[in-house]
């Protein structure tokens, strides 16, 4: 069946503006996750949405990031006023049931911001 | 707090040799999950393996195989016969729910170069 899917698969912005990136999860996967990669770094969680449970948000860096989920659906990650340190690959996973199964990930957008 | 240290950023081996990766791990959770994934450079995450933490039995498939060691909070990957196409770069993560809940935390990641 289908992965996950993620759009747009490269980004490059402007310093100051918004921007918005989107994530689809495996159809039937109730949690989903979102995670940044720095150049030539390991990974870097974000966020977490499981189902109708309030999202875990201890991830974020900023007040700048901020994440929805529509239902167990589409999820849209959005940067504010967009630094150059956003630059990176943001990676979105989803997964069956919770920690017991493992995450499959999307192939993430590259953001690149001048 | 939870945390994952591979300790070799790079490892250049000719095509047929083995080559072991390290992982160590550190959390205070008594239930904790371990990983492995990979990372070609098509840049797409590929999960290898999930290990529980109150299963010490070591894996093998394929050419892959992994050795889970509580008492030195290790989760070792070594790729036998290595080829071409085990380029990439791996990445041990863990999951410890109680303490951090469903987030993985990964390591920084090993950068395996096989040359033919």
């Amino acid at each position: 069946g289908a992965g996950v899917s993620q759009s747009p698969s490269n980004k490059v912005t402007e310093k100051g503006k918004d921007v918005e990136l989107r994530c689809d999860p495996i159809s039937g996967h109730t949690a989903l996750y979102w995670y940044r990669q720095r150049l030539g770094q390991g990974l870097e969680f974000l966020i977490y949405f499981q189902g109708n449970s309030a999202p875990d948000k201890s991830g974020l860096p900023s007040d700048r990031f901020s994440a929805e989920r529509t239902g167990e659906s589409v999820s849209t990650l959005t940067i504010q006023r967009t630094q150059q340190e956003d630059s990176a690959v943001y990676l979105c996973a989803s997964s069956s049931r919770d920690y017991q199964n493992e995450q499959y990930f999307g192939p993430g957008t590259r953001l690149t911001v001048t | 707090a939870q945390k994952v240290t591979q300790a070799q950023t790079e490892i250049s081996v000719v095509e047929k040799e083995d080559v072991t990766l390290d992982c160590v791990y550190e959390t205070r959770d008594t239930t904790y999950y371990l990983f492995w994934y990979k990372q070609p450079p098509s840049g797409e995450l590929v999960f290898l393996i999930r290990r529980n933490s109150f299963d010490e039995q070591n894996e093998i498939s394929g050419r892959y195989s992994w050795n889970f060691q509580k008492s030195t909070s290790s989760f070792n990957f070594t790729i036998t016969a290595s080829q071409v196409v085990d380029s990439a770069v791996y990445f041990c993560a863990l999951i410890a729910p109680q303490a951090a809940g469903n987030k993985l935390t990964f390591g920084g990641g090993t950068r395996v170069l096989v040359k033919p």
